[in-house]
């Protein structure tokens, strides 16, 4: 089965900490984004990468980075959280282009920032 | 740019009533189309697609047809149960750098199945 497995479900963090989300696939797929997920506001789409060392910014890239090292990971970095920043975090990796576009999720990693 | 408009929710149904969510789109070419289901306390899950004009998806009993001439997507099914209390999402996948299909969401549609 495919399986996408995000590291925290349950992050709380303080204003300003350094907080690191982590996301790792076992499909061997090409393409991995960071999505959030708020309320009447669906998933907006962060960042996403479609091959090792790369990396390319979404709708709301402000605040956050991202790291690709090795094609099955993708990590997710606030350099200073704000309080803002809470909600749901979702990691999905699909298949290069060709495929239809569908995407395969993790469960979701949920950070509060006190 | 791209975009999708769902039926705002909450959507909330008896037992065994007929469900429809109603998508529309906003895309240049031919998207491919989308409904994600997303269970309590879970991420979102595939329940079915359609990669061109006129196909119908379908999955545990749901439909939608891809509408190009009134661009929509609709979702539907005739009997709902209880466990299919979730919340729904409608997408469409575009091209975007390094031909990396991204998917473009609505908002999201929660539905409350009473028994």
């Amino acid at each position: 089965d495919v399986k996408v497995t995000q590291s925290s479900r349950y992050l709380v963090k303080r204003t300003g900490e350094k907080v690191f989300l982590e996301c790792v696939q076992d499909m061997d797929h090409e393409n991995m984004f960071w999505y959030r997920q708020d309320p009447g506001l669906g998933l907006r789409l962060i960042y996403f990468s479609y091959d090792v060392k790369m990396k390319e910014k979404g709708d709301i890239p402000e605040g956050y980075s991202v790291s690709r090292e090795k094609k099955e990971r993708f990590s997710l970095i606030l350099e200073s959280a704000s309080t803002n920043q809470t909600s749901m975090y979702l990691c999905a990796s699909s298949l290069r282009a060709r495929g239809s576009g569908e995407l395969f999720f993790g469960e979701g990693s949920r950070l509060t920032v006190l | 740019g791209d975009s999708v408009t769902q039926m705002e929710g909450p959507v909330t149904l008896s037992e065994e009533a007929f469900l429809t969510i109603n998508c529309t789109y906003t895309a240049t070419g031919y998207p491919s189309l989308f409904w994600y289901v997303q269970y309590p306390g879970e991420g979102l899950q595939l329940l079915l697609k359609a990669t061109k004009a006129d196909d119908k998806g379908s999955n545990k009993g749901f439909e939608a047809t891809y509408r190009k001439e009134t661009t929509s997507f609709h979702l539907e099914k005739g009997s709902v149960q209880v466990s299919d209390s979730a919340v729904y999402f409608c997408a469409l996948s575009t091209i975007s750098s390094g031909s990396a299909r991204q998917l473009t969401f609505g908002s999201g549609t929660q539905l409350t199945v009473l028994p």
